[in-house]
C-alpha cells in the first residue's frame, strides 16, 4: 500500500496570503495524485487531479505540482471560503489518502 | 445538476449488516464508474470499493473484502453498498462518488454525496 503523508498537519495563515501544502508518497505515483478540499460536515470537493490539472470551477488562485514522491498544493491570495482541511490522494496504485492538512485563519 | 444522495445508514450491532443507497441524477449513471468511501469520526478518507458503469467489475479495499458487496442498478440509477458482519471500526460517514476515470485512470471522484453515518455499536 501506498502511504500518503502530508505537512504540516496544521497550517495558520492570515487572508490574502500564500499557503503551501506538501504531500509525500511512500513511493513514486507518477503524476496520479489528487487535491480535495473539506469543509466541516461536508462532503469533499475535487480540486486538483494529475498533479496540477484544476477540477471545473476550481479558481486560478489554487495550483498542484510535483511528480514523483512529492507534491505541492499552492492557494494565493487566501480567501475566507479557502480555510478548510485539504486531503492529497494518489491514484497510481489503486487509492490512498493523506491523513490532511488543517489550514486555519491566523 | 449532478446528485448523489445516500440513504440507510444507522445504528447496528457488532456482527450485524446494513445495505446503503445512492439515488443518482443529473448525469448518464450507467456512463461512469461509482464508488463508495468512507471517513471515521474525525479522521481521514478511505477507499472502501468501486464497481464499473456496466457493473462488470468491482474492487474492494482488503479490510472489507468478503464482507461488502457493492452492486447498482442503471435503470433505477441506484448505487449499493451491502455491508455484513460489520465490525466497530466499519464506524463512519459512507460516502458515495461519481468517477470519471479521466484518461482511463480511475481514482478521482468528481462529485460526492452529502454522506450517511453508519455507527457499529452495542
Amino acid at each position: 500500500e501506498i502511504v500518503m503523508t502530508q505537512s504540516p498537519a496544521t497550517l495558520s495563515v492570515s487572508p490574502g496570503e500564500r499557503a503551501t501544502l506538501s504531500c509525500r508518497a511512500s513511493q513514486s505515483v507518477s503524476s496520479n495524485l489528487v487535491w480535495y478540499q473539506q469543509k466541516p460536515g461536508q462532503a469533499p470537493r475535487l480540486l486538483i487531479y494529475g498533479a496540477s490539472t484544476r477540477a471545473i470551477g476550481i479558481p486560478a488562485r489554487f495550483s498542484g505540482s510535483g511528480s514523483g514522491r512529492e507534491f505541492t498544493l499552492t492557494i494565493n491570495s487566501l480567501q475566507s471560503e479557502d480555510f478548510a482541511v485539504y486531503y492529497c490522494q494518489q491514484n497510481n496504485n489503486w487509492y490512498t489518502f493523506g491523513q490532511g492538512t488543517k489550514l486555519e485563519i491566523k | 445538476e449532478v446528485q448523489l444522495v445516500e440513504s440507510g445508514g444507522g445504528l447496528v450491532q457488532p456482527g450485524g449488516s446494513l445495505r446503503l443507497s445512492c439515488a443518482a441524477s443529473g448525469f448518464t449513471f450507467s456512463n461512469y464508474w461509482m464508488t463508495w468511501l468512507r471517513q471515521a469520526p474525525g479522521k481521514g478518507l478511505e477507499w472502501v470499493a468501486n464497481i464499473k458503469g456496466d457493473g462488470g467489475d468491482q474492487y474492494y479495499v482488503d479490510s472489507v473484502k468478503g464482507r461488502f458487496t457493492i452492486s447498482r442498478d442503471n435503470a433505477k440509477n441506484s448505487l449499493y453498498l451491502q455491508m455484513n458482519s460489520l465490525r466497530a471500526e466499519d464506524t463512519a460517514v459512507y460516502y458515495c462518488a461519481r468517477d470519471p476515470n479521466y484518461d482511463d485512470r480511475g481514482g478521482v471522484f468528481d462529485c460526492w454525496g452529502q454522506g450517511t453515518l453508519v455507527t457499529v455499536s452495542s
